[in-house]
């Protein structure tokens, strides 16, 4: 069975610096996907970045990009910039290929606090 | 706001009594999904509605009871809960035609048993 781990429970980030969130996860397949969920206070899950696992390239949406290191089992979400707006819990998730779209194995998350 | 309205944002019952909790999206998606969040527990998915045919049950105890009388609204009945069933519930809706298969998610129920 696949696992997804955050190993960092909380995170602490200076306002416009840059802060890593690692994930791994553990898997026997060779194609899946792999997402980053934002949940702010309003407890809305909110898609923040998606990463086939086909492509090497690493996914970037604005201030946000992956490392996604396949051979390693690694996939960390980098936020530049920070904004205050960024505080939330973040989730790691991965899906096979084959289930269906709600099927995501989520890791227990990573509490990220923005300083001004 | 994301298309997908959970209502009530909050319920407090008693372990006898029976509730519901629903969902509502005006995206147009083909598919719903229950999900439950514990506190300090990574998010798990309990049912799955395509077309509203139920084609996930997460091994869910049957004191869970979902409905999806059409597309757009998912129901989930609760009787004779657990105090280990307070948790926060989420419902996420997708389409499942073409290549964006991104899921929107309500709000949440929080819910706690006593």
């Amino acid at each position: 069975a696949q696992t997804v781990t955050q190993s960092q429970p909380e995170m602490s980030v200076q306002e416009a610096e840059t802060v890593t969130l690692s994930c791994t996860y553990d898997t026997s397949e060779s194609d899946y996907y792999l997402f980053w969920y934002k949940q702010p206070p309003s407890r809305q899950m909110i898609l923040v970045i998606r990463q086939e696992a086909y492509k090497q390239q690493n996914a970037t949406e604005n201030r946000f990009s992956v490392n996604f290191q396949k051979a390693a089992k690694s996939f960390s979400l980098k936020i530049s910039d920070s904004q205050l707006g960024d505080a939330a819990m973040y989730f790691c998730a991965y899906r096979s290929v084959g289930g269906s779209q709600g099927n995501l194995i989520f890791g227990k998350g990573t509490k990220l606090s923005v300083k001004p | 706001e994301t298309g997908v309205t959970q209502t009530p944002r909050h319920l407090v019952m008693g372990m006898t009594n029976k509730k519901s909790l629903k969902c509502e999206q005006h995206l147009g998606h083909n598919a719903m999904y229950w999900y439950k969040q514990s506190a300090k527990k990574p998010l798990e998915l309990m049912f799955v509605y395509n077309f509203k045919e139920q084609t996930e049950n997460n091994s869910v105890p049957s004191r869970f009871s979902p409905e999806c009388p059409n597309s757009s609204h998912l129901f989930l009945h609760l009787h004779t809960l657990q105090p280990e069933d307070s948790a926060l519930y989420l419902c996420a809706s997708s389409s499942t035609q073409g290549s964006n298969e991104k899921l929107f998610f309500g709000s949440g129920t929080q819910l706690s048993v006593l």
